[in-house]
């Protein structure tokens, strides 16, 4: 069975630029949920995906936008970057939206934000 | 608004000893309460979690009381070893919702030490 995978591990950008992070879910889950985790504190939920579609988000502005394939991987896309943006992005996948809520981690996409 | 608040912040135990991390919650709709573990460098893993119908569960070392009346829940590790290091955040989530993610505690520094 294969666990959550994110990429790239490690990514600096430059305020008021754009970042795609990838996240392929673990084996036999359809749900894919997108957390940012600033140093220091528990993750915060930004959206999750279900059926190719965003069905909950967070309190984050719409520069945080995701897709999500057929193949159940998903990317989070974030616009005009702020310096606040750096932290860890993490990935989480889990069976169904509904019904089963554990939630599987990647190891995490490491941002910074110059 | 903190919707989740645990304590304490930092924790020393012996080896050998037992562990307890405390959580309180304010929405009364969330019904999935997990714990993670977290080492540096990785994403959290999935601890051991309790749904309302029961007041504790158990897992190994691993112990969750839910007190539903308080609003609060606990984790005990028992037996507490040098490995058991690690950060540990509670969560909780609206299964109802489906879509809400989870919302996390700012989680607790633990050091057992040898």
């Amino acid at each position: 069975e294969t666990g959550v995978t994110q990429s790239p591990t490690h990514l600096i950008k430059t305020r008021g630029q754009q970042v795609t992070l990838r996240c392929s879910s673990q084996s036999g889950h359809n749900t894919v949920s997108w957390y940012q985790q600033a140093l220091g504190q528990g993750p915060q939920f930004i959206f999750q995906y279900y059926r190719e579609e965003e069905n909950g988000r967070g309190n984050f502005p719409p520069r945080f936008s995701g897709l999500q394939f057929p193949n159940y991987s998903s990317e989070l896309n974030v616009n005009a970057l702020e310096l606040d943006d750096s932290a860890l992005y993490l990935c989480a996948s889990s069976f169904s939206a509904s019904g089963s809520y554990e939630q599987y981690f990647g190891p995490g996409t490491r941002l910074t934000v110059t | 608004q903190q919707q989740v608040k645990q304590s304490p912040q930092s924790l020393i135990v012996q080896k050998g000893g037992i562990s307890i991390i405390n959580c309180a919650y304010e929405n009364t709709a969330f019904d999935y309460f997990p714990w993670y573990q977290q080492f540096p460098g990785k994403g959290p893993a999935l601890l051991i979690a309790i749904r309302p119908d029961v007041s504790e569960k158990k897992e190994g070392r691993f112990t969750i009381s839910f007190n539903k009346s308080a609003k609060q829940f606990s984790l005990h590790i028992m037996d507490s070893q040098p490995g058991d290091s690690a950060t540990y955040f509670c969560a909780a989530q609206n299964s109802g919702g489906g879509a809400d993610g989870l919302t996390f505690g700012k989680g607790t520094h633990l050091i057992i030490q040898p």
